[in-house]
Formats: C-alpha cells, sequence, structure tokens
C-alpha cells in the first residue's frame, strides 16, 4: 500500500504571508495531482506534475515534483483569505491501473 | 453544466438499514468512483468502474455494493448500515482510468448512522 503523508495538518496564517505544504512518500508516483476543497464541495484539481523536477506555476502557487517522484511541495506566495480550503496531494502508482492514493490533507485558513 | 451531481447531500440512518446513493455525471466519462472521506485519513476508494456494466473494488469495499447499470449513473448501496459508515462520501468521474487525468468531484453526501 502506498502511502502519502502530508504536513501540516492545519496552518492558520495571515494575509500576505507566504506558506509552504508537503506531501511525501517512500514510494515513487509516476504523477502527482494536487487539488483544493471548500466546505460542502468536493475536491478540484488545481494541477498535475509528471515528471521528477518539474515546477508549475498556477498564480501566487507553485507547485514542485521532487527529483525522485517520491514527494512534492505546494507554496504558496502572499496568500489571501480565499486561498482557505483543504489541500490534498494525490499520487498515482507506477503499475499500470494503479489507484490514486490520497494523502489526509492540510487545512489552510487565511485570516484577514 | 452541472457535472457530476450527488443525491442525496444528507442523510441519517439507523443501524441496519439501507440505503443507495445515487451519482450522476453528464461529462460522457467512461470511468466512475466512489470514495468516503474521514477526519484525518484522506478519501480512500470504496469501488469503481470502467465502463456501463463493470464495476470492480477499491481499497476499502466491505458493506457496500455498486452498480453501473447505465453510462451516466454510478450507485452505491449499503445493505446493512452500520455507525462505522458514517462518513462523507464523494463520487467522481473521469475520461480515463488515471494516467493523469483529473478526477470531478460531486459535492458530496453526508451520511450519519446511527
Amino acid at each position: 500500500t502506498q502511502l502519502l503523508e502530508q504536513s501540516p495538518q492545519f496552518l492558520s496564517i495571515q494575509e500576505g504571508e507566504n506558506l509552504t505544504v508537503y506531501c511525501n512518500s517512500s514510494s515513487v508516483f509516476s504523477s502527482l495531482q494536487w487539488y483544493r476543497q471548500e466546505p460542502g464541495e468536493g475536491p478540484v484539481l488545481l494541477v498535475t506534475v509528471v515528471t521528477g523536477g518539474e515546477v508549475k506555476k498556477l498564480k501566487r502557487l507553485t507547485f514542485q515534483f521532487g527529483d525522485a517522484r517520491k514527494d512534492s511541495s505546494l507554496h504558496i506566495t502572499a496568500a489571501q483569505p480565499g486561498d482557505t480550503g483543504l489541500y490534498l496531494c494525490a499520487g498515482e502508482g507506477e503499475t499500470s491501473g494503479s489507484r490514486l492514493t490520497f494523502g489526509e490533507g492540510t487545512q489552510l485558513t487565511v485570516n484577514p | 453544466n452541472a457535472g457530476v451531481t450527488q443525491t442525496p447531500k444528507f442523510r441519517v440512518l439507523k443501524t441496519g438499514q439501507s440505503m443507495t446513493l445515487l451519482c450522476a455525471q453528464d461529462m460522457n466519462h467512461e470511468y466512475m468512483y466512489w470514495y468516503r472521506q474521514d477526519p484525518g485519513m484522506g478519501l480512500r476508494l470504496i469501488h469503481y468502474s470502467v465502463g456501463e456494466g463493470t464495476t470492480a473494488k477499491g481499497e476499502v469495499p466491505d458493506g457496500y455494493n455498486v452498480s453501473r447499470l447505465k453510462k451516466q449513473n454510478f450507485l452505491l448501496g449499503l445493505e446493512s448500515a452500520a455507525p462505522s459508515q458514517t462518513s462523507v462520501y464523494f463520487c467522481a468521474s473521469s475520461r480515463q482510468l488515471y494516467s493523469n487525468q483529473p478526477q470531478h468531484f460531486g459535492d458530496g453526501t453526508r451520511l450519519s448512522i446511527l
């Protein structure tokens, strides 16, 4: 069973601060996805990273896939209250047909 | 512009009762999934389907059954509900089976078993 550990589990910051969320595993993934989930709604895909070392940017969000494809990070610059939500990482195993493994999530609260 | 629709949104059951959760998608996706989300445990796959008439077990299938009689619908059944099945259930669909494809989620069904 592949496990994905996210840290921190909870994060409360002030508007304008920077933050980094981590997603770690001892297993190699063929790809990794980041989702954001708001209260009362389902997760929504933010980005997919596929290549080791890959960096993708989505406005103030920067996603990085580790060189060995075992870990990933999400960095948010100048956080805003609208960034509040549960951030989930999900990795796809290397074996064909492997299911997505979800991390337990990081609950981010950005206070005005 | 519905995407994935789940019904009902909330339900309270007594132990031993049965019920069916409904999921409908209008994106013509082949693949559909049922997950449960519990605090501190992320999303865990219950069952999935790779096409009309097919289903397969996921990570936590015990106590649940599913059916995919029509391509757009995926039903999740609880034959005899137990308190351990109290959770938020999410249905999702995708164009391909994983392979970097995004999964499109419904807004969830919040189920409490007393």
